[in-house]
């Protein structure tokens, strides 16, 4: 079955510093995601992305975070000056729009630690 | 915006019996509710969605009903096995491809 990889799994990174989480989406996919989840907390949406643009984010995206799709398979998500509060599982997700129905594949995350 | 709680969030039950899993929302225009799977160090999976159309929704051992009037829906899994120990999200948003609202999630453990 086709899925979504992320890379890295785990990376520990200095508060103030750049972080760029990469996305393989399924080969045909059109739609891009980027959820996280806080130790302990819900899953929350960060950003949707369709056609080489920004569909929809949520208030956590503000101006340190974003998103590009540099070439036909990769979707990164960029994190410009970390915080602690930043520490957090990163899963990315793509969706293909089908006759049978529209479904969402997660990654298995990316585990950001900011110290 | 969208609000979904998810009770309870932890889970026991005995190999063999039914579990279920409750969730509401908040916004009357949401459509689609899905039910997610983790399992340890891996990503959500999908394992049952219903839109806002029907009322009940079954694949094998597991069920979905969606009460639209009163703003909650429901995981049945039947026949319990080990296997299905894992945490299980619901979602809710306003159509497959909007933002996904997710329920806090509940921890199932299935004692063999």
């Amino acid at each position: 079955e086709p899925e979504v990889t992320q890379t890295p799994s785990h990376q520990v990174t200095q508060m103030g510093q750049e972080v760029i989480l990469r996305c393989v989406p399924i080969s045909n996919h059109l739609y891009f995601y980027w959820y996280r989840q806080i130790l302990g907390q819900k899953v929350e949406f960060l950003v949707s992305f369709y056609n080489n643009e920004i569909s929809e984010k949520s208030e956590i995206f503000d101006d340190q975070f974003s998103v590009e799709r540099p070439d036909g398979s990769n979707f990164t998500l960029k994190i410009r000056s970390t915080k602690l509060e930043d520490s957090a599982m990163y899963f990315c997700a793509s969706m293909r729009q089908g006759v049978s129905g529209n479904t969402i594949y997660f990654g298995e995350g990316s585990w950001l630690t900011v110290v | 915006g969208e609000n979904v709680e998810q009770h309870p969030s932890t889970l026991s039950v005995q190999e063999g019996d039914s579990a279920v899993i409750k969730c509401t929302y908040s916004d009357s225009a949401s459509n689609y509710f899905p039910w997610y799977k983790q399992e340890l160090g891996k990503g959500p999976q999908l394992i049952i969605d219903i839109r806002s159309n029907v009322g009940e929704k079954k694949d094998q051992r597991i069920a979905v009903t969606l009460n639209k009037t009163a703003k909650h829906f429901s995981l049945h899994i039947t026949e319990t096995q080990p296997e299905d120990s894992a945490v299980y999200f619901c979602a809710a948003s306003l159509n497959a491809g909007n933002m996904l609202t997710f329920g806090g999630g509940t921890r199932l453990m299935v004692k063999p």
